[in-house]
Protein backbone atom coordinates (compact mmCIF):
# COMPACT_ATOMS: atom_id res chain seq x y z
CA UNK A 1 0.00 0.00 0.00
CA UNK A 2 1.49 3.29 -1.02
CA UNK A 3 2.19 6.20 2.36
CA UNK A 4 1.19 9.50 1.96
CA UNK A 5 2.72 11.23 -1.03
CA UNK A 6 3.66 14.53 -0.91
CA UNK A 7 4.67 17.01 -3.43
CA UNK A 8 6.68 19.06 -4.55
CA UNK A 9 9.16 17.59 -1.92
CA UNK A 10 11.26 21.10 -2.30
CA UNK A 11 10.69 24.75 -3.71
CA UNK A 12 12.11 27.93 -3.59
CA UNK A 13 9.87 31.37 -3.86
CA UNK A 14 10.43 34.81 -3.23
CA UNK A 15 8.45 37.37 -1.05
CA UNK A 16 5.15 38.17 -1.86
CA UNK A 17 4.73 35.16 -4.31
CA UNK A 18 2.05 31.83 -3.23
CA UNK A 19 2.61 28.42 -3.17
CA UNK A 20 0.48 25.38 -3.29
CA UNK A 21 1.56 21.85 -1.81
CA UNK A 22 -0.49 18.96 -2.48
CA UNK A 23 -1.13 15.55 -0.51
CA UNK A 24 -1.83 12.62 -1.32
CA UNK A 25 -3.30 10.33 1.56
CA UNK A 26 -2.99 6.52 2.32
CA UNK A 27 -6.01 4.66 0.17
CA UNK A 28 -8.94 4.72 2.20
CA UNK A 29 -7.88 7.40 4.89
CA UNK A 30 -10.46 10.70 5.44
CA UNK A 31 -8.48 12.32 7.69
CA UNK A 32 -5.76 14.53 6.46
CA UNK A 33 -3.81 16.81 8.33
CA UNK A 34 -1.07 19.76 7.91
CA UNK A 35 1.89 20.56 10.53
CA UNK A 36 4.21 23.75 10.07
CA UNK A 37 8.01 22.21 11.47
CA UNK A 38 10.33 24.81 11.62
CA UNK A 39 13.83 24.84 14.13
CA UNK A 40 12.25 27.62 16.45
CA UNK A 41 8.51 26.74 16.90
CA UNK A 42 8.41 22.96 16.47
CA UNK A 43 5.19 21.23 15.04
CA UNK A 44 2.23 23.16 14.62
CA UNK A 45 -0.68 22.26 13.72
CA UNK A 46 -2.01 23.91 10.10
CA UNK A 47 -6.04 22.23 10.16
CA UNK A 48 -7.28 19.28 9.68
CA UNK A 49 -9.77 17.91 6.65
CA UNK A 50 -11.96 15.30 7.07
CA UNK A 51 -14.63 14.14 4.19
CA UNK A 52 -13.66 17.03 2.49
CA UNK A 53 -14.54 19.56 5.56
CA UNK A 54 -12.35 21.73 7.87
CA UNK A 55 -12.70 19.46 10.98
CA UNK A 56 -9.87 21.61 13.18
CA UNK A 57 -7.93 24.87 12.16
CA UNK A 58 -4.69 25.89 13.93
CA UNK A 59 -3.52 29.36 15.18
CA UNK A 60 -2.34 30.43 11.51
CA UNK A 61 -2.78 33.75 9.52
CA UNK A 62 -5.93 33.50 6.91
CA UNK A 63 -2.94 33.60 4.55
CA UNK A 64 -3.15 29.98 5.14
CA UNK A 65 -5.94 28.07 3.89
CA UNK A 66 -6.40 24.20 2.51
CA UNK A 67 -9.29 22.08 0.99
CA UNK A 68 -9.76 18.52 0.81
CA UNK A 69 -11.12 17.17 -2.69
CA UNK A 70 -13.68 14.20 -3.31
CA UNK A 71 -10.96 11.23 -3.48
CA UNK A 72 -9.68 12.41 -0.02
CA UNK A 73 -6.62 14.20 -1.67
CA UNK A 74 -6.04 17.93 -0.16
CA UNK A 75 -4.46 20.84 -1.17
CA UNK A 76 -2.88 23.78 1.47
CA UNK A 77 -2.50 27.30 0.14
CA UNK A 78 -0.23 29.73 1.41
CA UNK A 79 -0.45 33.48 -0.04
CA UNK A 80 1.68 36.30 0.38
CA UNK A 81 4.38 34.54 1.30
CA UNK A 82 7.11 36.07 3.95
CA UNK A 83 10.15 34.88 4.82
CA UNK A 84 8.96 33.21 8.42
CA UNK A 85 6.67 30.76 6.12
CA UNK A 86 10.52 29.03 5.32
CA UNK A 87 9.82 25.39 6.52
CA UNK A 88 9.13 22.07 6.28
CA UNK A 89 5.14 21.28 6.03
CA UNK A 90 4.06 17.98 6.73
CA UNK A 91 0.75 15.96 5.48
CA UNK A 92 -0.67 13.19 7.63
CA UNK A 93 -3.26 10.83 6.69
CA UNK A 94 -5.26 8.53 9.13
CA UNK A 95 -8.35 6.26 9.11
CA UNK A 96 -10.38 6.85 12.27
CA UNK A 97 -12.64 4.19 13.35
CA UNK A 98 -15.53 4.32 15.78
CA UNK A 99 -14.49 7.48 17.27
CA UNK A 100 -10.91 5.74 18.31
CA UNK A 101 -8.04 7.77 17.33
CA UNK A 102 -6.16 6.17 14.16
CA UNK A 103 -2.42 6.01 13.72
CA UNK A 104 -1.58 9.60 12.09
CA UNK A 105 0.74 8.39 9.01
CA UNK A 106 2.98 11.32 7.71
CA UNK A 107 4.42 12.20 4.50
CA UNK A 108 7.84 12.98 3.57
CA UNK A 109 7.14 17.05 3.18
CA UNK A 110 7.42 19.43 1.37
CA UNK A 111 10.70 21.65 2.34
CA UNK A 112 9.62 25.43 1.18
CA UNK A 113 12.17 28.54 1.31
CA UNK A 114 11.33 31.66 1.01
CA UNK A 115 13.67 33.92 -0.14
CA UNK B 1 -4.75 24.60 25.92
CA UNK B 2 -2.48 21.44 26.27
CA UNK B 3 0.74 21.57 25.98
CA UNK B 4 3.74 19.15 25.69
CA UNK B 5 7.49 19.75 27.14
CA UNK B 6 10.24 17.84 26.08
CA UNK B 7 13.20 19.08 28.40
CA UNK B 8 16.21 17.20 26.99
CA UNK B 9 17.28 18.93 23.40
CA UNK B 10 19.55 16.37 22.89
CA UNK B 11 20.50 12.89 24.71
CA UNK B 12 22.89 10.66 23.58
CA UNK B 13 23.70 6.65 24.16
CA UNK B 14 25.83 4.53 23.68
CA UNK B 15 24.83 1.35 21.37
CA UNK B 16 23.14 -1.89 22.96
CA UNK B 17 22.80 0.30 26.10
CA UNK B 18 19.48 2.02 27.68
CA UNK B 19 18.31 5.67 27.21
CA UNK B 20 14.96 7.34 28.70
CA UNK B 21 13.79 10.57 26.74
CA UNK B 22 11.10 12.49 28.94
CA UNK B 23 7.96 13.95 28.26
CA UNK B 24 5.66 15.91 30.34
CA UNK B 25 2.08 17.56 29.38
CA UNK B 26 -0.57 19.52 30.81
CA UNK B 27 -4.13 19.12 30.59
CA UNK B 28 -7.13 19.91 32.13
CA UNK B 29 -8.88 16.43 30.40
CA UNK B 30 -9.37 12.71 31.67
CA UNK B 31 -9.18 11.30 28.23
CA UNK B 32 -6.55 11.16 26.14
CA UNK B 33 -4.17 9.56 24.26
CA UNK B 34 -0.13 9.68 23.94
CA UNK B 35 2.42 9.27 21.44
CA UNK B 36 5.93 8.80 20.89
CA UNK B 37 7.22 9.76 17.08
CA UNK B 38 10.30 9.14 15.64
CA UNK B 39 11.58 11.64 12.70
CA UNK B 40 14.97 10.15 11.35
CA UNK B 41 17.23 12.41 9.39
CA UNK B 42 15.53 13.97 6.08
CA UNK B 43 13.05 10.48 6.49
CA UNK B 44 9.41 10.87 7.71
CA UNK B 45 7.59 10.59 10.87
CA UNK B 46 6.59 7.25 12.23
CA UNK B 47 4.95 6.31 15.08
CA UNK B 48 6.70 4.41 17.95
CA UNK B 49 4.02 3.97 21.11
CA UNK B 50 1.05 5.13 21.86
CA UNK B 51 -1.07 5.12 24.96
CA UNK B 52 -4.20 5.75 26.17
CA UNK B 53 -4.90 7.73 29.54
CA UNK B 54 -7.61 4.96 30.33
CA UNK B 55 -5.23 2.48 30.38
CA UNK B 56 -2.80 2.05 33.83
CA UNK B 57 -0.37 -0.41 31.93
CA UNK B 58 2.06 1.14 30.07
CA UNK B 59 2.40 0.29 26.19
CA UNK B 60 5.01 -2.13 24.66
CA UNK B 61 6.48 -2.37 22.05
CA UNK B 62 9.72 -4.52 21.20
CA UNK B 63 12.23 -2.58 22.81
CA UNK B 64 10.48 0.56 23.17
CA UNK B 65 8.17 1.00 26.67
CA UNK B 66 6.82 3.82 28.27
CA UNK B 67 6.16 4.82 31.67
CA UNK B 68 2.95 6.35 31.95
CA UNK B 69 2.33 8.80 35.48
CA UNK B 70 -0.76 10.39 34.71
CA UNK B 71 -1.13 12.17 38.31
CA UNK B 72 1.94 13.70 37.19
CA UNK B 73 1.62 13.95 33.88
CA UNK B 74 4.47 12.09 32.56
CA UNK B 75 5.11 9.49 30.06
CA UNK B 76 8.76 9.17 29.38
CA UNK B 77 10.01 6.63 26.52
CA UNK B 78 12.89 4.00 26.98
CA UNK B 79 14.43 2.66 24.49
CA UNK B 80 16.13 -0.93 25.48
CA UNK B 81 19.28 -1.81 23.53
CA UNK B 82 19.54 0.64 21.45
CA UNK B 83 20.57 0.42 17.66
CA UNK B 84 22.13 3.02 15.54
CA UNK B 85 18.73 3.06 13.74
CA UNK B 86 17.75 4.78 16.66
CA UNK B 87 19.24 7.75 15.86
CA UNK B 88 16.74 10.57 15.15
CA UNK B 89 14.07 12.53 16.30
CA UNK B 90 12.00 11.81 19.15
CA UNK B 91 8.69 13.90 19.89
CA UNK B 92 5.95 13.40 22.54
CA UNK B 93 2.31 14.27 21.38
CA UNK B 94 -0.68 14.88 22.85
CA UNK B 95 -4.37 14.22 21.38
CA UNK B 96 -8.00 14.55 22.71
CA UNK B 97 -10.35 12.22 22.44
CA UNK B 98 -12.50 12.14 19.20
CA UNK B 99 -15.57 14.31 20.84
CA UNK B 100 -18.58 15.16 18.04
CA UNK B 101 -17.04 17.31 15.46
CA UNK B 102 -13.70 16.07 16.87
CA UNK B 103 -10.31 16.02 15.46
CA UNK B 104 -7.12 14.57 15.11
CA UNK B 105 -5.19 17.33 15.84
CA UNK B 106 -1.71 16.36 17.67
CA UNK B 107 0.09 19.13 19.66
CA UNK B 108 3.76 17.98 19.53
CA UNK B 109 6.86 18.58 22.32
CA UNK B 110 9.71 20.48 20.62
CA UNK B 111 11.86 17.23 19.99
CA UNK B 112 14.44 15.62 21.61
CA UNK B 113 17.59 14.39 19.20
CA UNK B 114 18.76 10.92 19.98
CA UNK B 115 22.45 10.41 18.75
CA UNK B 116 23.62 6.25 19.51
CA UNK B 117 27.33 5.91 19.30
CA UNK B 118 28.66 2.83 18.18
Amino acid sequence: KAGVTQTPRYLIKTRGQQVTLSCSPISGHRSVSWYQQTPGQGLQFLFEYFSETQRNKGNFPGRFSGRQFSNSRSEMNVSTLELGDSALYLCASSFTTGGRTGELFFGEGSRLTVL
Amino acid sequence: AQTVTQSQPEMSVQEAETVTLSCTYDTSESDYYLFWYKQPPSRQMILVIRQEAYKQQNATENRFSVNFQKAAKSFSLKISDSQLGDAAMYFCAYRSPITQGGSEKLVFGKGTKLTVNP
